[in-house]
């Protein structure tokens, strides 16, 4: 099974609507991290925000904000009022041990293509 | 300036012609790690690395190797590249091994004919 699923391939939306990105994690460890990276049109992976399993509060930065929610494993991302600028791809991510070596990896959902219009 | 650094960054080769991918950083970080991004896959971890000398398979090691000599370096060694390894590959380095961001570098594209 997944251990992070992005349902959603590809989003297009207008300039100025809101849009939430979804993420759903499966994990067996209860200390974890999650993550969120845009991957702008020239490629390079860019950090957005890191998340631990005990602090559920909701973040907002700008018109970036998230929303982790442990009862529904889900870690979703939503832009408000959409720019051209924020046509990317993005990726969540989830640090936990590897049931093989015991070491915490990184592992990524395969991303959600978002395409803002002007 | 913090920077993970990849060489080469594009790379066009034959098949079964061995290459060597170079990755190195220079924010002492312990972990360091190998990912493919291939289209509707995302990116898949293919080795990481604890720290020097300590080194495990991620998700997709099939056809690669790596080493990690030095903490700074942590190369990606294709010994017999296939069309199947065609790909954009990146270098990462993580601050703190559990809990840390990943620092990635600018990313290889490597296209085996």
């Amino acid at each position: 099974a997944q251990k992070v699923t992005q349902a959603q391939t590809e989003i297009s939306v207008v300039e100025k609507e809101d849009v939430t990105l979804d993420c759903v994690y499966e994990t067996r460890d209860t200390t974890y991290y999650l993550f969120w990276y845009k991957q702008p049109p020239s490629g390079e992976l860019v950090f957005l925000i890191r998340r631990n399993s005990f602090d559920e509060q909701n973040e907002i930065s700008g018109r970036y904000s998230w929303n982790f929610q442990k009862s529904t494993s889900s870690f979703n991302f939503t832009i408000t009022a959409s720019q051209v600028v924020d046509s990317a791809v993005y990726f969540c991510a989830l640090s936990d041990r590897s049931m093989n070596s015991g070491y915490s990896t990184l592992t990524f959902g395969k991303g959600t293509m978002l395409l803002v219009s002007p | 300036e913090a920077q993970v650094t990849q060489n080469p960054r594009y790379l066009i080769t034959v098949t079964g012609k061995k290459l060597t991918v170079t990755c190195s950083q220079n924010m002492n970080h312990e972990y360091m790690s190998w990912y493919r991004q291939d289209p509707g896959l995302g990116l898949r971890q293919i080795y990481y690395s604890m720290n020097v000398e300590v080194t495990d398979k991620g998700d997709v090691p099939e056809g690669y190797k790596v080493s990690r000599k030095e903490k700074r370096n942590f190369p990606l060694i294709l010994e017999s590249p296939s069309p199947n390894q065609t790909s954009l590959y990146f270098c990462a380095s993580r601050d703190r091994p559990n809990t840390g961001e990943l620092f990635f570098g600018e990313g290889s594209r490597l296209t085996v004919l």
